[in-house]
């Protein structure tokens, strides 16, 4: 059975710091993907990693994948408090024609001025 | 272009009583996808559907839940004789093979609360 676990599952930051947010999965995966959700809101992608070694980029957020470690990571620069939200990694796990995606527990992510 | 719509946004059911929920799938995209979203079990995958194939209903926790996708588009999940621990968000999500990233898109949810 798969598990992908993310820590930490609550994170508070001060503006302007940097922080890591880790997801570790337990067995091959085709594709990693990290989500954004607000409250009362639904998920919005924010990257898919294809292989090892990816690296994707969108504003002062970074993911990365090493699917050796079978571990990604999202890297937040200089946070604002626009970026407060959970966060959720989530890895693709096809077999034959079936494709689900299975969840972290995501990380609450809340940015203080 | 339209995204992923669900319907109805929140329901408030009694225990024992039957529940649709629907899902309208971004045009063009062949598989659908459900998934329960609860508090002390994150997200859930549930059911997936592909084209005409038969769907993958591997995720549904019992014989109460069921989901049918017409027409390769609209799909509807049905929840007989709810049960408190049945209240949640039901989350659907579509894609597209044309995008070798296989993105799933969501819609906003529907809460289900039951009483």
């Amino acid at each position: 059975e798969l598990k992908v676990e993310q820590n930490p599952l609550f994170l508070s930051m001060q503006e302007g710091k940097n922080y890591t947010i880790y997801c570790n999965y337990s067995t091959t995966s085709d594709r990693l993907y990290w989500y954004r959700q607000d409250p009362g809101k639904s998920l919005e992608s924010l990257f898919v990693l294809l292989s090892n070694g990816a690296v994707k980029q969108e504003g002062r957020l970074m993911a990365s994948l090493d699917t050796k470690a079978r571990l990604s990571t999202l890297h937040i620069t200089a946070a604002v408090h626009d970026l407060s939200a959970t966060y959720f990694c989530a890895v693709d796990m096809s077999y034959g024609s079936a494709r689900q995606l299975t969840f972290g527990s995501g990380t609450q992510l809340t940015v203080l001025p | 272009g339209a995204g992923v719509s669900q319907s109805p946004s929140n329901k408030v059911t009694e225990k024992g009583k039957d529940v649709e929920l629907r899902c309208d799938p971004i045009s063009g995209h062949t598989a659908l996808y459900w998934y329960r979203q609860s508090l002390g079990q994150g997200l859930e995958f549930l059911i997936y559907f592909q084209g005409n194939s038969a769907p993958d209903k591997s995720g549904l926790p019992s014989d109460r839940f069921s989901a049918e996708r017409t027409g390769g588009s609209v799909s509807t999940l049905t929840i007989q004789r709810t049960q408190q621990e049945d209240s949640a968000v039901y989350l659907c999500a579509s894609s597209t093979s044309r995008d070798l990233r296989n993105i799933q898109y969501f819609g906003a949810g529907t809460r289900l609360s039951v009483l």
